[in-house]
């Protein structure tokens, strides 16, 4: 199963735009990456999924460089409401688990 | 319609005695997972069915661990002889997956706190 690194936590004013990368160096060819959000007392739920270059929803971007070796997160203009932690997953459908590290806690200040 | 259902949500139980925990997945979704989650920590992968088969239990912590799901719907953790380290959140997730169908979505429940005493 490919490994993901992720920072441990990161802060952020409200209306900036945050970017989270994750580093997966040995991701597979057949993996995709995907992001889940949390809150507490909730589980996961998922945000956004890309194989290569940029995915794009309504609620972050998903950037994702040639090598696929990482890939980063962009939420923009946060909020307070943005506040949780943040896991980057990599895997395929079909074969393996999803596997989550310890995720990275965004922290949103007023 | 709804998605995934964990019942019950808290339960306390004495060491020593046996817990289920149930999960009802999104109606049509082969794939259903279950985790542990402990304070500040990810979740803690512990078994993954594909329909009615345990696909990999290579997570179950030891034999007092067991889980079904006889078909291929909902499903239910067992734990024998509750130890105080048993306490966290049990999560159960489940998703439409595919064979080569790239990536997944998977959709968590609320999760279940077990606390032992």
């Amino acid at each position: 199963l490919a490994k993901t690194t992720q920072p441990i936590s990161m802060d952020s004013y409200e209306g900036q735009e945050v970017n989270i990368t994750c580093s997966h160096n040995n991701i597979a060819t057949n993996d995709y990456i995907t992001w889940y959000q949390q809150f507490p007392s909730q589980g996961p739920r998922f945000i956004i999924q890309g194989y290569k270059t940029k995915v794009t929803n309504e609620v972050a971007s998903l950037f994702i460089p040639a090598d696929r070796k990482s890939s980063t997160l962009s939420l923009p203009r946060v909020s307070l409401s943005d506040t949780a932690v943040y896991y980057c997953l990599v895997g395929s459908a079909g074969n393996t688990p999803l596997v989550f590290g310890k995720g990275t806690r965004l922290s949103v200040i007023a | 319609g709804a998605g995934v259902s964990q019942t019950p949500s808290n339960k306390v139980t004495e060491k020593g005695k046996y817990v289920e925990l149930r999960c009802d997945p999104i109606s049509g979704h082969t794939a259903l997972y279950w985790y542990r989650q402990s304070l500040g920590q990810g979740p803690e992968f512990l078994i993954y069915f594909q329909g009615t088969g345990a696909a990999d239990d290579s997570g179950l912590p030891n034999d007092r661990f067991f889980a079904v799901r006889p078909e291929g719907s909902v499903s239910t953790l067992k734990i024998q002889r509750t130890e105080r380290g048993d306490s966290a959140v049990y999560l159960c997730a489940s998703s439409l997956v595919g064979i080569g169908q790239g990536g997944t979505e998977a959709f968590f429940g609320q999760g279940t706190r077990l606390t032992v005493v």
